[in-house]
């Protein structure tokens, strides 16, 4: 089973912190992805990663930067946090074509910010 | 860019009625259509996907979704809810070769035993 870990369940910070959201993946998939989860909204993408180094803005990445120095960490960032990145962050992980493309989600990371 | 709606906000329902949820996508090519469910306290789990060949496919726990490319519509159905289907439901697509898989705003389901 592919695992996707994110290390922080809940999380309170105040605004203006620094805020780092780690996310590890034990099936060497290229592909990872940052969403946050609100409701009426769905799932909206704020950034992917399709390798190492390498990143790409996804719908709403105002706010945001990412990390990915390891195949296996994507780490997303929140420079100066505000109350309206108050939210549920999703990593996921994408398995390659050969084994159906299939999205596999962390346990999510539930962020307040005060 | 794909966009996908699903119509349905917030559905209840009694134990053993039937269940359908809507979901339609804006892109005219080619796609790859998915149901993930997300159970109180839990992670996203697939559901079920469609990449091709039969436009009907069967999923986990009963539900079978239904690809109808004319009404560019993935609908989600089961015949028989149990309580345990009370969750909330995302429908995605993704265009093939793009990275982007983009999300429906869910449907929250809720089952009354």
């Amino acid at each position: 089973d592919v695992k996707v870990t994110q290390s922080s369940r809940y999380l309170v910070k105040r605004t203006g912190e620094k805020v780092f959201l780690e996310c590890v993946q034990d099936m060497d998939h290229e592909n990872m992805f940052w969403y946050r989860q609100d409701p009426g909204l769905g799932l909206r993408l704020i950034y992917f990663s399709y390798d190492v180094k390498m990143k790409e803005k996804g719908d709403i990445p105002e706010g945001y930067s990412v990390s990915r120095e390891k195949k296996e960490r994507f780490s997303l960032i929140l420079e100066s946090a505000s109350t309206n990145q108050t939210s549920m962050y999703l990593c996921a992980t994408r398995a390659p074509m050969t084994d159906g493309n299939t999205i596999y989600f962390g346990e999510g990371s539930w962020l307040t910010v005060v | 860019a794909q966009s996908v709606s699903q119509h349905n906000h917030h559905v209840i329902l009694s134990e053993a009625a039937s269940l359908e949820l809507g979901c339609n996508y804006s892109y005219g090519g080619t796609v790859n259509l998915f149901w993930y469910v997300q159970y109180p306290g839990q992670h996203l789990q697939l559901l079920l996907k469609y990449f091709s060949g039969d436009p009907l496919v069967k999923g986990i726990k009963g539900f079978e979704a239904e690809f109808i490319k004319s009404k560019f519509s993935f609908n989600l159905r089961k015949p028989s809810v149990q309580w345990s289907d009370t969750a909330e439901y995302f429908c995605a697509v993704n265009v093939p070769n793009d990275y982007k898989l983009s999300f429906g705003a869910g449907t929250t389901v809720t089952v009354r035993a």
